[in-house]
């Protein structure tokens, strides 16, 4: 069955220093991977997804993220965190033809301190 | 302005009452989706429809129901016997496409017990 482990449940950066919020799959065929951000009391809001096409994905504001078959991994990354970065990242992959079933990780939270 | 909307934002609940949560989407999707969502987990699917007057029970299906007369509207209904009703409430719409077809969020409701 295809799952999603997020390795961390909290993330704590400076503003202005790296971000990377891990995540890893398990899928038993090339799956479609994406990464969901929301905001306290918010609905989500997709970054970017993996459909198959280039392994680096390019995101909005600009976080990226890298899949890796070899390592079952999909880690989100942003060169340098914003204060508004600050949030619940959610690591999703999705699972079926036709219907759109989404497996969600159970989330990290990024905390960006000034 | 395209998106979905949900309503309300708040909804208190009485023991013993149904409740219905709203959701609309003027985005053309031929897919809509109910999650839950508790706090420390991931997105729990409850309920999708594919079409109009056609949905299927997802993970979480007991307690709830839900009816899909018009292709923008797909209402959920938390009836009585869901005994732990208090949670966030996502919809979500998506096209029919094969593997990676996003899911787009609504902002959400906030069920509340009295």
């Amino acid at each position: 069955a295809q799952s999603v482990t997020q390795l961390d449940s909290h993330v704590s950066v400076s503003e202005g220093t790296p971000v990377l919020l891990r995540c890893n799959y398990s899928s038993s065929y090339s799956p479609s991977l994406f990464w969901y951000v929301q905001h306290p009391n918010k609905g989500l809001q997709l970054l970017l997804k993996y459909t198959s096409a280039a392994t680096l994905v390019k995101g909005i504001n600009g976080f990226e993220a890298e899949f890796k078959k070899s390592e079952t991994s999909f880690h989100l990354t942003k060169p340098s965190a914003h204060m508004s970065d600050a949030a619940e990242y959610f690591c999703v992959v999705s699972v079926g033809t036709g219907f759109q079933k989404l497996v969600f990780g159970t989330g990290t939270r990024l905390l960006v301190s000034p | 302005d395209g998106g979905i909307t949900q309503s309300p934002k708040y909804l208190f609940r009485k023991e013993g009452q149904n409740v219905t949560l709203s959701c609309e989407q003027n985005l053309n999707h031929d897919a809509m989706y109910w999650y839950r969502q508790d706090p420390g987990q991931g997105l729990r699917l409850i309920y999708y429809s594919q079409i109009v007057n056609d949905f299927q029970k997802g993970d979480i299906a007991e307690g709830y129901s839900v009816s899909r007369e018009k292709k923008e509207s797909f209402p959920l209904t938390v009836t009585s016997a869901q005994k732990n009703p208090t949670a966030f409430y996502l919809c979500a719409s998506g096209g029919l496409a094969g593997e990676g077809e996003t899911q787009y969020f609504g902002p959400g409701t906030r069920l509340l017990v009295l």
